[in-house]
């Protein structure tokens, strides 16, 4: 049972164009959301987060947009570069009923081609 | 800081072979955590420590795996015996103050294959 889900395996953009990954989400107590790239042989690395009592974040060419309503997120990169292919992967927290921060769940990612 | 540090970075072994990862994590933070990534099933939390003590071990696959934290600058994470289906790659990461607003940082990674 996916509580994060990527739903885009891969996705080819041209470069300088907008790119827009998507994440959705149906565990409605996260209540941080954030995105990691991930190159191949390393580990993801964090990019950009938003927590769920806003609706907008960013970051030089990278902004995240949350819509709670619809449990769903994504990411944008503006003007998309070469070395902005990698892996990125959505990933959602919140906090244990017993108190304490909870793990992240991450979905399974979305593979960005960037052509030049 | 050198970052999260694991090892090995690959390991082949024979299906019945007991396999032991290790990580040593960014000094000064609390909390560690070991991923697995496959291609099924993304990143999955496999167990996560506090102060080196766990604190949700609900992702581990089966009794053959064990994970353990000795002290704030070394943990383990153990499979016996190990299996075809455990072939992965097995991140840990570490963060300070959790997950959450709290950024974890990863180690490179450590690719399991077993045959």
């Amino acid at each position: 049972d996916q509580q994060v889900k990527q739903n885009s395996p891969s996705l080819s953009v041209q470069e300088g164009r907008i790119s827009i990954l998507n994440c959705d989400y149906t565990n409605s107590m996260f209540d941080y959301f954030l995105w990691y790239k991930k190159y191949p042989a390393e580990g993801p690395t964090f990019l950009i987060s938003i927590s769920s009592i806003k609706d907008k974040n960013e970051d030089g060419r990278f902004t995240v947009f949350l819509n709670k309503s619809a449990k769903h997120l994504s990411l944008h990169i503006v003007p998309s570069q070469p070395g902005d292919s990698a892996v990125y992967f959505c990933a959602a927290s919140g906090w244990r009923s017993g108190g304490g921060a909870d793990g992240l769940t991450f979905g399974k990612g979305t593979h960005l081609i960037i052509q030049p | 800081d050198a970052g999260v540090i694991q090892s090995p970075r690959h390991e082949v072994t024979e299906m019945g072979q007991e396999v032991t990862l290790r990580c040593k994590p960014i000094s000064g933070h609390d909390y560690l955590f070991w991923y697995r990534q496959t291609m099924m099933r993304g990143l999955e939390l496999l167990i996560y420590f506090n102060n080196n003590v766990p604190i949700d071990d609900s992702g581990m696959p089966e009794d053959r795996f064990s994970a353990k934290m000795p002290n704030a600058s070394f943990s383990t994470l153990k499979i016996q015996p190990s299996e075809p289906r455990d072939s992965a790659v097995y991140f840990c990461a570490s963060s300070f103050g959790g997950a959450g607003a709290n950024v974890l940082t990863f180690g490179a990674g450590s690719r399991l294959t077993v045959l």
